[in-house]
């Protein structure tokens, strides 16, 4: 069965400090990637897609990036975090000619 | 992308069943309507997902007129657990990978 891995659950940093969240899918290939933002009391952002190793498309111009080194490893970054980066992070995978998606446990970022 | 249009928010009684519809004027031929849950702290969750006419599951039926431009979420007898964010996503289908774009969705409150 599929699974999904993303950590950590809770992060708390420094303004201007690095990130580095990282996302594994397990038990499927080829899937497509997603990293989301979810403000307090708002709704999803799509931040990034990927389609496969090394293609990433971005939604939203911002002060993060995003990578995929491998199939099913999504990693999402940034070199110096700002206070408006703090938010509800969320991975997500599924496949291409299906609709429906699967969510990681998210990771709760406080940057202060 | 098919732009969705939900209700902000809906109040309902247990036991009650709830009809949450969405907007997507522009849908296009291809497109598929799909519909998630999402509990605080938590990342959504796939309930269900129609093409046309009317799909039912164990947990919710979809209702979709002929001229597709609106979708019914359809709840039985909801609780209390049912108390979540609910958003309609059009159009991600294809025979390349599309991006899972969600809209703000509907605040539903399941009251005793």
């Amino acid at each position: 069965s599929q699974t999904i891995h993303q950590w950590p659950a809770t992060l708390v940093q420094p303004v201007g400090s690095p990130l580095s969240l990282e996302c594994t899918v397990e038990g499927t290939s080829n899937p497509n990637l997603y990293w989301y933002r979810q403000a307090a009391g708002r709704g999803l952002q799509l931040l990034f897609y990927s389609v496969g190793i090394g293609q990433i498309s971005s939604e939203v111009p911002q002060n993060l990036s995003a990578s995929r080194p491998q199939d099913r490893q999504f990693i999402l970054s940034s070199k110096k975090l700002l206070l408006s980066d703090s938010g509800f992070y969320l991975c997500a995978w599924r496949y291409s000619y299906n609709t429906e998606a699967f969510f990681g446990q998210g990771t709760r970022l406080t940057v202060v | 992308l098919a732009k969705t249009t939900q209700p902000i928010s809906m109040d309902s009684y247990e036991g009650q069943e709830v009809n949450i519809t969405c907007s997507h004027n522009n849908i296009a031929t291809n497109d598929y309507i799909t519909w998630y849950q999402q509990f605080p702290s938590q990342g959504p969750r796939f309930i269900i997902q129609g093409y046309k006419t009317k799909v039912t599951n164990e947990v919710a039926s979809l209702f979709i007129p002929a001229d597709r431009k609106s979708s019914t979420l359809s709840l039985p007898r909801v609780s209390l657990s049912d108390t979540a964010v609910y958003y309609c996503l059009v159009g991600f289908l294809s025979g390349s990978a599309r991006q899972l774009t969600f809209g703000s969705g509907t605040q539903l409150t399941v009251l005793p």
